[in-house]
């Protein structure tokens, strides 16, 4: 089973703050994704990874940056939290071939910026 | 760019009652098309996928989909939901060549005893 984990559950970080969260794969999955869940907004991609130190922006990357340093690790970077960043922020994988490109996702991080 | 649609954004039903959760997507090419679940307190799996061949396709938990490509649709249906169906659920379309879905923007389902 394709096992996708985040660094916390919950996390409560103060306006200012550098908040790192991260993101681990046992799968060997080339692509991670990171997106912010919002109630009646669904699921919006903040970047994307498909390689070792390669990324894409999203749809909403504006306050974030990510890190990829190794295969099975993707992390998200809030350089300074804002209030407007309280949010799920749910990590995710997936092969690049040989399947068909369904997601695999993680339990995700509920992030509180006061 | 393409775009997913999901009309119902709150549906409520009782035990038994039929479950049917509109899916359209804008785009023109080859699409992959997936149904996702998230019960609550759990995180967002896999409920069925279509790639290719039978435009019917089964999920788990007795769920199935339509592929209906002159509608640009993949409807969801249940015959007779379970109160543990209760969840929100997430229609997504990868256009072919991207490795990026677009999600919709989730249909809450509540199931009462």
């Amino acid at each position: 089973d394709v096992k996708v984990t985040q660094s916390s559950r919950y996390l409560v970080k103060r306006t200012g703050e550098k908040v790192f969260l991260e993101c681990v794969q046992d799968m060997d999955h080339e692509n991670m994704f990171w997106y912010r869940q919002d109630p009646g907004l669904g699921l919006r991609l903040i970047y994307f990874s498909y390689d070792v130190k390669m990324k894409e922006k999203g749809d909403i990357p504006e306050g974030y940056s990510v890190s990829r340093e190794k295969k099975e690790r993707f992390s998200l970077i809030l350089e300074s939290a804002s209030t407007n960043q309280t949010s799920m922020y749910l990590c995710a994988s997936q092969p690049a071939s040989g399947g068909t490109y369904e997601q695999y996702f993680g339990p995700g991080t509920r992030l509180t910026v006061t | 760019a393409q775009s997913v649609s999901q009309h119902n954004h709150h549906v409520i039903l009782s035990e038994a009652a039929s479950l049917e959760l509109g899916c359209n997507y804008s785009y023109g090419g080859t699409v992959n098309l997936f149904w996702y679940v998230q019960y609550p307190g759990q995180h967002l799996q896999l409920l069925l996928k279509y790639f290719s061949g039978d435009p019917l396709v089964k999920g788990i938990k007795g769920f199935e989909a339509e592929f209906i490509k002159s509608k640009f649709s993949f409807n969801l249906r249940k015959p007779s939901v379970q109160w543990s169906d209760t969840a929100e659920y997430f229609c997504a379309v990868k256009g072919g060549g991207s490795y990026i879905p677009t999600f919709g923007r989730g249909t809450s389902l509540i199931v009462h005893p």
